[in-house]
């Protein structure tokens, strides 16, 4: 069966610091999702990526699919408070990036020092 | 994008009883799913919630324990019954298009006791 790994678990981040959060599947990735997650609550969608190679941004946040299409990683560029929160990678299962149904990463907690 | 408001967003319930948990979206939308995150874990898919038929139940997951309802394509419950503190967990409720984007709502928080 298809699992995400992601690293790393936790970071801790002086603010203003740049960091990267990475997302690797055993198997070709058909559909990647990032989301963010304050403790507790709610999935705040960031982005999706399916094609290989394929990069997007969102304010000072970067995610991209290599061209295999077995790793994602989310890049955060000077990093702020708000940035805090658990980091979700999801994708699609079954082939499908329509069919709705993902599989998750374990997350990655970060937090941002003042 | 689509607005998904659940309800109630938390609730405390004593071992042996049934609470249900209401996602409500504020556009249709093709496909709505249910999702649990049990304390420290990540999410895992419970079930599709199909419209006008009987949800579609993934591995571990059974219709007489998480009996599911979708009436339309805008709103659908989860019912977690019999519960035991091992259903302590968020339940998100997911919802959309086939097109890109897959939305969640703010999750309900269940603790059992």
């Amino acid at each position: 069966s298809q699992e995400l790994e992601q690293s790393p678990q936790s970071l801790i981040v002086q603010e203003g610091k740049n960091l990267t959060i990475n997302c690797t599947s055993s198997k070709t990735l058909y559909g990647l999702y990032w989301y963010k997650q304050k403790y507790g609550e709610g999935l705040i969608f960031l982005m999706m990526l399916q094609k290989g190679g394929e990069e997007k941004s969102h304010e000072k946040i970067t995610a991209k699919l290599d061209e295999k299409k077995q790793q994602s990683s989310l890049h955060i560029t000077a990093s702020q408070p708000s940035h805090a929160g658990i980091y979700l990678c999801g994708a699609a299962r079954h082939g499908s990036s329509n069919t709705g149904k993902l599989i998750f990463g374990q997350g990655t907690t970060l937090q941002v020092k003042p | 994008s689509a607005v998904i408001s659940q309800k109630p967003s938390r609730d405390i319930c004593q071992r042996g009883t049934s609470l249900t948990i209401q996602c409500q979206v504020d556009s249709q939308v093709t496909m709505m799913f249910w999702y649990r995150q049990q304390p420290g874990q990540s999410l895992t898919l419970i079930a599709t919630a199909n419209q006008g038929s009987e949800a579609t139940y993934e591995s571990g997951f059974v219709i007489d324990k998480f009996p599911i309802s979708r009436p339309n394509l805008t709103f659908s419950t989860l019912t977690v019954s019999n519960m035991s503190p091992e259903d302590s967990s968020i339940y998100l409720c997911s919802a959309g298009t086939g097109r890109e984007k897959l939305f969640f709502g703010s999750g309900t928080q269940l603790s059992v006791l």
